[in-house]
């Protein structure tokens, strides 16, 4: 069974298009997380939700908006995607912290490629 | 800045070989320090957790060292297999659940 997963795995589209990315955990975990992975592969937070709340919000753009149906759910929204955006986008999920360091469980991530 | 660092960057050893990759973390204000593996084109696979209050954990041939006052952690892989080629990532866990990544051991092991 699947812990972490993401749609799409691949995802390739053009300059200025608005695109999503899906994430669901089936761990029952509260937090779920985005990260970057660049084109040198240095991985770089993006946001994290507990219990559908934003938590962390790193100096992303404004066209990247993070949205939490439920807690098993962390979707990732991108509009007017420029060339820069290109990478890999990995979802995480951990349990709720409450001060301890619990461990992230990370999705098989999304290439997005912008032409 | 809480900042980390992988040294060395990539390394390559002959089958049977151990495998020592160091990570080091500038702010030792740390909850916890993962090791993950990533293999090319793939996600992250957690390999160990240590949390700040432990020195290390082991799993098969794996062990991971912790010093948190000196900053400094170790993976430690013993008898090293061509499996094991792959990239390693070192992450610590600092407060709010920020989780800061190094920039990774690339491993190759020749058979």
């Amino acid at each position: 069974d699947t812990a972490v997963s993401q749609t799409p795995k691949y995802l390739v589209t053009q300059m200025g298009n608005d695109k999503s990315i899906k994430c669901e955990q089936n761990l029952g975990h509260d937090t779920m997380y985005w990260y970057k992975q660049d084109s040198k592969k240095f991985l770089k937070i993006m946001f994290s939700y507990n219990n559908k709340e934003l938590i962390i919000n790193e100096t992303v753009p404004n066209r990247f908006s993070p949205k939490s149906p439920d807690k098993a759910h962390l979707n990732l929204h991108i509009n007017s995607l420029e060339l820069g955006d290109s990478a890999v986008y990995f979802c995480a999920s951990s349990q709720e912290s409450h001060g301890t360091g619990h461990e992230q469980y990370f999705g098989p991530g999304t290439r997005l490629t912008v032409t | 800045k809480q900042e980390v660092t992988q040294i060395p960057a990539a390394l390559s050893v002959p089958e049977g070989e151990n495998l020592v990759l160091n990570c080091s973390f500038t702010d030792s204000a740390i909850y916890n320090l993962q090791w993950f593996r990533q293999d090319p084109g793939k996600g992250l696979t957690s390999l160990l957790l240590i949390q700040s209050s432990q020195r290390e954990q082991t799993s098969g041939r794996l062990n991971a060292s912790l010093d948190k006052s000196s900053g400094r952690s170790t993976l430690y892989i013993a008898a090293s297999q061509p499996g094991d080629s792959a990239t390693y990532l070192c992450a610590v866990l600092y407060g709010n659940n920020r989780l800061a990544f190094g920039k990774g051991n690339q491993v190759v092991v020749i058979p």
